[in-house]
């Protein structure tokens, strides 16, 4: 059964940093694309930056672009998102995301880990 | 704003066939496939449909996609009130180098 689990979330001021991580099992993690989406309170989703199976392809939303680092480690199946800068508007459920094997978002999810971002 | 357009809300009574659209450009869904995700009350989204029309093991064939030029659509057939969720659609998009939403629908069981 594939689980994603995500841990690092909390309460954090602004300009401060936060590292979450995602815990995979269930799958041979290194043959995977992963990907972190989040969600503002009583808002939409929003794909935030993904990663390619061997970490060599990186792509980031514009609004993450500069501030967030994404990275894997595929001997200890654990993806990461190192969140520098933060701001008010970060502030949103994190999910950690796995691709299919055709490259295609979404096909599990984590249950996701709460950024909140507040003086 | 949202890249992708979707109608904020939609309805239908159970059994009933009910659309709901996803409009997008020609940097994303007129030329990448579409999924479609469903995210119930208090939980995480799921997959739907992907690439366009395919549906993950589980999903009941109710549930279809598909495209055409810049715009995609989901249909569900025989309504039922377990439909009751949000429904986003996505796709990566070439000129921002992102997978981009939809706002999302909110589906109603009348």
């Amino acid at each position: 059964e594939v689980q994603l689990v995500e841990s690092g979330g909390g309460l954090v001021q602004p300009g401060g940093s936060l590292r979450l991580s995602c815990a995979a099992s269930g799958f041979t993690f290194n043959n995977f694309a992963m990907a972190w989406v989040r969600q503002a309170p009583g808002k939409g989703l929003e794909w935030v930056s993904g990663i390619s199976k061997s970490g060599s392809n990186i792509h980031y939303a514009g609004s993450a672009k500069g501030r967030f680092t994404i990275f894997r480690d595929n001997s200890a199946n654990t993806l990461y998102l190192q969140m520098n800068s933060l701001r008010v508007e970060d502030t949103a459920l994190y999910y950690c995301v796995k691709y299919t094997s055709g490259t295609s978002l979404g096909d599990y999810w984590g249950q996701g880990t709460l950024v909140t971002v507040s003086s | 704003q949202s890249v992708l357009t979707q109608p904020p809300s939609a309805s239908g009574t159970p059994g009933q066939t009910v659309t709901i659209s996803c409009s997008g450009s020609s940097s994303n869904i007129g030329r990448k496939t579409v999924n479609w995700y469903r995210q119930l009350p208090g939980t995480a989204p799921t997959l739907l449909i992907y690439t366009d029309n395919l549906r993950p093991s589980g999903v009941p064939d109710r549930f279809s996609g598909s495209r055409s030029g810049t715009s995609a659509s989901l249909a569900i057939s025989g309504l039922q009130s377990e439909d009751e969720a949000d429904y986003y659609c996505a796709a990566w998009d070439d000129s921002l180098e992102a997978w981009v939403f939809g706002g999302g629908t909110k589906m109603t069981v009348l």
